[in-house]
C-alpha cells in the first residue's frame, strides 16, 4: 500500500514565524504535491515537484516555497506565516513516466497562525 | 484551463438509500479519480477510472469519456459514508501532472 505521511496533524504557530510542513512517501513516486483546502475554495494546488530538486508553482505560490532534496520528501515553507495561511494542508504524490497514475494523499495538516 | 463540476453540491440520503453523483469536465482528460474525505480531512482514493466501469462493495463507477462526465453510484448507504466525494482529472501532455478537483459533493447520511 502506498504510505504518504505528513509531519504534524495540527499545527499552532504565531504570525511571522517561519514554518516547516514535512511530507514523506515511500513509494518512490515522482511526482509530488502540496495543496491548500479552505471552505468554499476547495482544494487549490500551492506547488508540485516532477522529481528532486525540480519544483513548479501551481495556482496560489505567493506567501510558500518548498524544498525536494531527497525523492521521498517535499516540504513546503512559510517563510513568515500570517494569519491568511490558515488552512488545512494536503501533500499527495504520484508515480509518473509520461501516462497518468493515481493520486495518494496523506492525512493533512490544519495549521492555525494566531 | 479544464473545468469541473459536481453535483448536486449536497445531498441528504437516509440509511439504505441509493445515490448517483456526477462530475462534468470539460475537455478529455487521461486521468480521473473520485475521493472520499473523512471527517477528519483524510482523502481517501475510491475509483481511478479514466473510462469506463469499475466496482468496489458498494461503490461503482463509470466515465464516458467521449461525453465528459463520470458518475460515482453509492448503493445501500450507511452514516460511514457521510463526508465529501471529490471528483478530479488530468490529462499528462497539456496539463502537466496536475489534477483538477471540482468542488465536491457533501454527503450526509442519516440513521
Amino acid at each position: 500500500d502506498v504510505k504518504v505521511t505528513q509531519s504534524s496533524r495540527y499545527l499552532v504557530k504565531r504570525t511571522g514565524e517561519k514554518v516547516f510542513l514535512e511530507c514523506v512517501q515511500d513509494m518512490d513516486h515522482e511526482n509530488m504535491f502540496w495543496y491548500r483546502q479552505d471552505p468554499g475554495l476547495g482544494l487549490r494546488l500551492i506547488y508540485f515537484s516532477y522529481d528532486v530538486k525540480m519544483k513548479e508553482k501551481g495556482d496560489i505560490p505567493e506567501g510558500y516555497s518548498v524544498s525536494r532534496e531527497k525523492k521521498e520528501r517535499f516540504s513546503l515553507i512559510l517563510e513568515s506565516a500570517s494569519t491568511n495561511q490558515t488552512s488545512m494542508y494536503l501533500c499527495a504524490s504520484r508515480k509518473t513516466s509520461g501516462r497518468a497514475y493515481e493520486q495518494y494523499f496523506g492525512p493533512g495538516t490544519r495549521l492555525t497562525v494566531t | 484551463g479544464i473545468q469541473v463540476e459536481q453535483s448536486p453540491p449536497d445531498l441528504i440520503l437516509q440509511e439504505g438509500a441509493n445515490s448517483t453523483l456526477r462530475c462534468n469536465f470539460s475537455d478529455s482528460v487521461n486521468n480521473l479519480q473520485w475521493f472520499h474525505q473523512n471527517p477528519w480531512g483524510q482523502l481517501i482514493n475510491l475509483f481511478y477510472i479514466p473510462s469506463g466501469t469499475k466496482q468496489n462493495g458498494r461503490l461503482s463507477a463509470t466515465t464516458v469519456a467521449t461525453e465528459r462526465y463520470s458518475l460515482l453510484y453509492i448503493s445501500s448507504s450507511q452514516t460511514t459514508d457521510s463526508g465529501v466525494y471529490f471528483c478530479a482529472v488530468g490529462r499528462t501532455m497539456e496539463y502537466g501532472n496536475k489534477l483538477v478537483f471540482g468542488a465536491g459533493t457533501i454527503l450526509r447520511v442519516k440513521s
